[in-house]
């Protein structure tokens, strides 16, 4: 069965404290790995899509990466505006859905 | 402004009334999806739609339909709810049903309280 794992479930940083937010995933032949940011009664923003081991993609204070196991969301001095939740999703050859993780809540703090 | 739109936002009904929640979208996008989000499940999938009249069960489809009659029409039906419908709602597309190269962009939600 698909699984998409991420932790921490609850991240506070401090203003400028980089830091990683981590997805692991379990699934049957991965066709792309998923990125989305949630703030609080909104629906989810998309970030990045991933596709294959050893890609990378940027934008802004966030740096995406994926393994054959694992995707990293980093965050580089994050600022107070980045705090949201951010979820994983992966989409695999056993159908159309995407598998979503439950998030990561990311506060920053001034 | 290119977006989906899902009404209503709100929405607290009694068990057994019928209500439809209608999600709309302006990009004349293919594919269409209803997921349902809880506190410690995540974000599930409940039913899709590959185009018009072509639709399909998610994770989570039980005490849900849907329908397709038009390209930008995706309504989400719940003929007889039950309080373990209570949940917040969303309805995304995206331009193809190859899920995995079209981003899906995702409606502002609908919290629905079934008591």
């Amino acid at each position: 069965e698909d699984q998409v794992t991420q932790s921490p479930e609850a991240l506070r940083l401090q203003e400028g404290e980089s830091s990683s937010l981590n997805c692991s995933y379990t699934v049957s032949g991965l066709r792309g790995l998923f990125w989305y940011r949630q703030d609080p009664g909104k629906g989810p923003e998309f970030l990045f899509t991933l596709y294959s081991a050893g890609e990378e993609k940027e934008k802004e204070r966030l740096k995406a990466t994926l393994t054959k196991k694992e995707s990293f969301l980093h965050i580089t001095a994050p600022k107070p505006e980045d705090s949201a939740t951010y979820l994983c999703a992966a989409h695999s050859n056993s159908g159309y859905a995407l598998n979503f993780g439950k998030g990561t809540s990311l506060l920053v703090t001034p | 402004e290119a977006q989906v739109t899902q009404n209503p936002r709100y929405l607290i009904t009694v068990t057994g009334k019928k209500l439809t929640v209608t999600c709309s979208q302006n990009m004349n996008h293919e594919y269409m999806s209803w997921y349902r989000q809880d506190p410690g499940l995540g974000l599930r999938q409940i039913y899709y739609s590959m185009n018009v009249e072509v639709t399909d069960k998610g994770d989570v489809p039980e005490g849900y339909k849907v329908s397709r009659k038009e390209k930008r029409n995706f309504p989400l039906i719940l003929e007889s709810p039950s309080p373990n419908q209570t949940s917040l709602y969303f309805c995304a597309s995206s331009l193809r049903y190859q899920v995995a190269t079209y981003e899906q962009y995702f409606g502002p939600g609908t919290r629905l309280t079934v008591t």
